[in-house]
């Protein structure tokens, strides 16, 4: 089953109007939480980890936030450079730390 | 200080033919993750090693798909007899240790004509 599920699949925003993208999941004993950002033809850039539940962290315009069932991504008056799919992963329950990733979700700034 | 390197960064195959894609991590790191992405879905684990050991290979096809992680030398992720259905990009990622964080590399996009 999805252990992590990410909304909404695309979003349309016009510049400098903010918004959040949210990632739920489903796994018990999180011992971790990603953000990435993945231009098309790149690979997935790393932005965030977030192990507890209350935590915050910033990097520009974005802000990523924690609760025990889900994470949002808080994109503060965004620019047409921050288009891109951000993508979400938790670790999987167990002893191997291997990140299972949502389906992301495609963001697109209008000038 | 360089990132995580793989190549080809595009390689086509025939059906049928061999895709050995290679990865080299991160200096110092010695965890190795493979992942596939289709278009418009998210990155599907496939293997997860250490130096000379398979740790995880449950994302992993049990047919044509394997993997290793020599002691010298990149990570290779091997194709046999390659079917367009193989045909995706491929992701590694490294980490020096659990939790930690996960730095990918480019990919390696395979089209299988």
């Amino acid at each position: 089953e999805d252990q992590v599920t990410q909304s909404p699949e695309a979003l349309r925003l016009q510049e400098g109007e903010s918004s959040s993208l949210n990632c739920s999941y489903t796994v018990s004993g999180l011992r971790g939480l990603f953000w990435y950002r993945q231009d098309p033809g790149k690979g997935p850039e790393f932005l965030f980890t977030l192990y507890s539940a209350g935590e915050e962290k910033e990097k520009e315009r974005l802000k990523a936030t924690l609760t025990k069932k889900e994470s949002f991504l808080h994109i503060t008056a965004p620019k047409p450079e921050d288009s891109a799919t951000y993508l979400c992963a938790v670790l999987r329950p167990g002893g191997s730390y291997i990140p299972t990733f949502g389906r992301g979700t495609s963001l697109i700034v209008h000038p | 200080n360089a990132g995580v390197m793989q190549n080809p960064r595009h390689l086509v195959r025939r059906r049928g033919q061999e895709a050995r894609l290679r990865c080299s991590p991160m200096k110092g790191h010695s965890h190795v993750y493979w992942y596939r992405q289709l278009p418009e879905e998210g990155l599907k684990f496939m293997v997860y090693l250490q130096k000379e050991n398979i740790i995880d290979e449950s994302g992993m096809p049990k047919e044509r798909f394997s993997a290793e992680f020599p002691k010298e030398g990149p990570s290779i992720l091997r194709i046999q007899q390659v079917v367009r259905g193989d045909s995706a990009a491929y992701f590694c990622a490294s980490s020096l240790q659990g939790a930690k964080g996960y730095t990918f590399g480019s990919g390696t996009r395979l089209t299988v004509v």
